[in-house]
């Protein structure tokens, strides 16, 4: 059974830093592309990046860029976002999702953590 | 970037209904999209990819068509675990862009 369990949220002040980490297990990590993807409170979803399998590519939304890292440790079976010079646009929840290889779609999520950025 | 137009943001429908749910794009991307469902405090499933191929384990009461710029997502005959939220989402190209959501409500 495939399994993502995202964890690290938390409230952090505008300026402040975070890391997020996604724990996967019951699928071959390394063959699969891997994406965050976030959700304000009553709003819509939001693509915030994605990296491939072997970490060739990386992409990120313009929202984040320069500010949000993603990276991963395929011996780990583990994804991570570090996401630098929050913002309380930030505030969202954050889900982390596989995707099939070579394209950007999201076939399984995580449940899912809080990121709540304010003073 | 690719706009997506997604009607209507609510939908209020009956058990056994069929509803269906559009997404319109700003440019053609071929069949490069999916459809999602959310329920209240869950994370999205996917349900729908290559705009009508469904997702292993979800039921045939949901289907979709189109390609180019107008997709429809159908629930045949609606039932209550169907009430929920719909996404659509294209990923033709970067940067990969979801459709505002449709909310489905009990009538």
């Amino acid at each position: 059974e495939v399994q993502l369990v995202e964890s690290g949220g938390g409230l952090v002040k505008p300026g402040g830093s975070l890391r997020l980490s996604c724990a996967a297990s019951g699928f071959t990590f390394s063959s699969y592309s891997m994406n965050w993807v976030r959700q304000a409170p009553g709003k819509g979803l939001e693509w915030v990046s994605s990296i491939s399998s072997s970490s060739s590519y990386i992409y990120y939304a313009d929202s984040v860029k320069g500010r949000f890292t993603i990276s991963r440790d395929n011996a780990k079976n583990s994804l991570y976002l570090q996401m630098n010079s929050l913002r309380a646009e930030d505030t969202a929840v954050y889900y982390c999702a596989r995707g099939p290889s070579g394209v950007i779609l999201f076939d399984y999520w995580g449940q899912g953590t809080l990121v709540t950025v304010s003073s | 970037v690719i706009w997506m137009t997604q009607s209507p943001s609510l939908l209020s429908a009956s058990t056994g209904d069929r509803v269906t749910i559009s997404c319109r794009m700003s440019q053609g991307i071929s069949s490069y999209l999916a459809w999602y469902q959310q329920k209240p405090g869950k994370a999205p499933e996917l349900l729908i990819y290559a705009a009508s191929t469904l997702q292993s384990g979800v039921p045939s009461r949901f289907s979709g068509s189109g390609s180019g710029t107008d997709f429809t997502l159908t629930i045949s005959c609606l039932q209550s675990e169907d009430f929920a939220t719909y996404y659509c989402q294209q990923y033709y190209s970067f940067p990969w862009t979801f459709g505002q959501g449709t909310k489905v409500e009990i009538k």
